[in-house]
This record gives structure tokens, C-alpha cells and sequence, in this order.
């Protein structure tokens, strides 16, 4: 069954930490997204990758980052945790190329900041 | 840019009856593609439908269909004898068809109770 997978459900950190989300997917898919989810705003676009060590940003990428080191990884970094990143955290892959993809989703990380 | 909007935050069914969830958007390409996530307590996102737009039948994936209207930007979602496992978070989402890497815009979302 292929799969999407983030590493942790759910996260507690402290104000400041520095904070790695991974997800890793078995598609062979090329792009990966991070979107972030907060009620009554809907998902909104962090950063995402059509290629490894490439990157684009988001529509929200203030405060991220991401790395992309091999195919099947694509991480988002919190530089310096703050509160207003509490938040639920989806990665997503789809395959390249201009035909009609879908997204496939992991479970989600919650974090939480306090 | 492309926008989603789904104008009921929240929709209420009984089991076993039919409801339909709204979604317009705006685009001024002529292709593209239109989908339907379903997202569960659970938090997994599923794709429940999806449309081309160049393709003027409706969509169906047993119980869940859709209306496409292309010269209204109208991509309703119906979901016919309601049943409990139905209750979720609904998103509507948008894709272009040029590109290889484009991302979908997706709409707020509509939370869907079904009532026993």
C-alpha cells in the first residue's frame, strides 16, 4: 500500500526551538508539499519541491524552511518555534507532469508550541 | 490566481439521505482539473472524486457524484444515501493543467454531520 508518512502525530515544543517535520513517501513521486491547516482558513501552501535540493515557496513560507536532500524526503524546519505555529501540519506528494494528479496525503503532525 | 470558494462551512444530512456540497472557483484557463477531499476525524485526506475539465460528463464514484458547470465555475459535490462514515471535512480543489509541478489551490472546507 503506498503511502505518505510523517514522522510524528502529534509534537509539543518549546518557544525557540528549532523544530525538524519529516515526510518520507514510497511513490516515486517528485513534487512534496507541507501545507498547514488551521480551522475556518483551510490548507494554506508552506513551501514545496518538484525535484530533490529544489524548492519553491509557499503562500505562508515566513518563519520555514524545508530541505530535500534525497527523493523520497522532504522536511520543514521551524528556524525558532513561536506560538503562532501551532498548528496541523500535512505533507503531500503527486507525480510531475501536466496531467490531472492528485495529491496523496500523510496523516498530519499536530504541533503544538507553548 | 486561481481561487476556491465553498460558501457552507458547515452541512448537516440525515442517514440516508442526500446532500450537496457547493464549490465555485475562479480561472481564466481553459483546462483544468477539479477534485473532492474528503478529510475523516481521522485526518487522513482522501480523494473522493476527481474532474477534467475538458470532459463535459460528470464525474461518479459510486454514492458521490458531481454537477460541473464550466460556465458557471460550479463543481458541486452530491453524496447520495448518507451514511455515518460520511461525516468529515469536505475540500474542493483546483489544479491547472500546464506544468509539471503545480499545486492545488484548495477551499476553506465544508464539515459535513450526518445525524442517525
Amino acid at each position: 500500500d503506498v503511502k505518505v508518512t510523517q514522522s510524528s502525530r502529534y509534537l509539543v515544543k518549546r518557544t525557540g526551538e528549532k523544530v525538524f517535520l519529516e515526510c518520507v513517501q514510497d511513490m516515486d513521486h517528485e513534487n512534496m508539499f507541507w501545507y498547514r491547516q488551521d480551522p475556518g482558513l483551510g490548507l494554506r501552501l508552506i513551501y514545496f519541491s518538484y525535484d530533490v535540493k529544489m524548492k519553491e515557496k509557499g503562500d505562508i513560507p515566513e518563519g520555514y524552511s524545508v530541505s530535500r536532500e534525497k527523493k523520497e524526503r522532504f522536511s520543514l524546519i521551524l528556524e525558532s518555534a513561536s506560538t503562532n505555529q501551532t498548528s496541523m501540519y500535512l505533507c503531500a506528494s503527486s507525480l510531475y507532469g501536466p496531467g490531472g494528479y492528485g495529491y496523496t496525503f500523510g496523516s498530519g503532525t499536530r504541533l503544538t508550541v507553548v | 490566481a486561481q481561487t476556491v470558494t465553498q460558501s457552507q462551512p458547515e452541512m448537516s444530512v440525515q442517514e440516508a439521505e442526500t446532500v450537496t456540497l457547493s464549490c465555485t472557483y475562479d480561472t481564466s484557463e481553459s483546462d483544468y482539473y477539479l477534485f473532492w477531499y474528503k478529510q475523516p476525524p481521522s485526518r487522513q485526506m482522501i480523494l473522493v472524486i476527481r474532474q477534467e475539465a475538458y470532459k463535459q460528463q460528470n464525474a461518479t464514484e459510486n454514492r458521490f457524484s458531481v454537477n460541473f458547470q464550466k460556465a458557471a465555475k460550479s463543481f458541486s459535490l452530491k453524496i447520495s444515501d448518507s451514511q455515518l462514515g460520511d461525516a468529515a471535512m469536505y475540500f474542493c480543489a483546483y489544479r491547472r493543467t500546464q506544468g509539471g509541478s503545480e499545486k492545488l489551490v484548495f477551499g476553506k472546507g465544508t464539515k459535513l454531520t450526518v445525524n442517525p
